[in-house]
């Protein structure tokens, strides 16, 4: 089955600094991916798309020049939480289609998540 | 818009016995329609998926069927095990915005020995 790899799996850092996390689908191409955050016992929070060779499209209120993203080929998107403050601690998950362009009845695939903490 | 509602949780229930976990959705389309799984400190995982009227996903004993009548999609299992505890969450993706999920707020599942 489609396998989204997501690395590191938790990452400690000091507030301003700057958080890399990647994301890569292994078995298929994903023109696609998506990336989530997670508040505690909260639902998924869809932050932005990141769209291989393009620009993201971020959703209402989420600050582009905090979380970067790029996807620079069909199988790798970055997400760079920059300048970090601790309100920034959370669970950041990717996902991606293994479908093309239409196939709307085609799961997401996710990869396990990073739990960030700013200190 | 499009939108998925969930029962609210925790639902905590004793080894073996029935569970069901309600979902129901508002889409403009016709959506396809999925349960995902969250265990402890990991990812989502696909559950089940229905793509259409009156389609039955089922999978680890796990089943949900599509009822456009009622917009609903409720998660079944007739016996469940301790370690079925986890979060699950409904979702549905639309044709008209095919690029997007719309997840449910997500049910905590306790099953104690």
């Amino acid at each position: 089955g489609a396998v989204v790899s997501q690395h590191p799996s938790r990452v400690i850092c000091k507030s301003g600094t700057s958080v890399k996390i990647e994301c890569r689908s292994l078995d298929f191409q994903a023109t696609t991916m998506f990336w989530y955050r997670q508040f505690p016992k909260k639902s998924l929070m869809l932050m932005a798309t990141s769209n291989e060779g393009s620009k993201a499209t971020y959703e209402q209120g989420v600050e582009k020049d905090k979380f970067l993203i790029n996807h620079a080929s069909l199988t790798l998107s970055t997400l760079t939480v920059t300048s970090a403050h601790p309100e920034d601690s959370s669970f950041y998950i990717c996902s991606a289609r293994d479908g093309g362009p239409g196939e709307y009845n085609s799961p997401l695939h996710f990869g396990n998540g990073t739990r960030l903490t700013v200190t | 818009g499009d939108s998925v509602t969930q029962m609210e949780g925790p639902v905590t229930l004793s080894e073996e016995a029935f569970l069901t976990i309600n979902c129901t959705y508002t889409a403009t389309g016709y959506p396809s329609l999925f349960w995902y799984v969250q265990y402890p400190g990991e990812g989502l995982q696909l559950l089940l998926k229905a793509t259409k009227a009156d389609d039955k996903g089922s999978n680890k004993g796990f089943e949900a069927t599509y009822r456009k009548e009622t917009t609903s999609f409720h998660l079944e299992k007739g016996s469940v095990q301790v370690s079925d505890s986890a979060v699950y969450f409904c979702a549905l993706s639309d044709l008209n915005n095919f690029n997007k999920f719309y997840f449910g707020s997500g049910t905590k599942l306790n099953v104690k020995p």
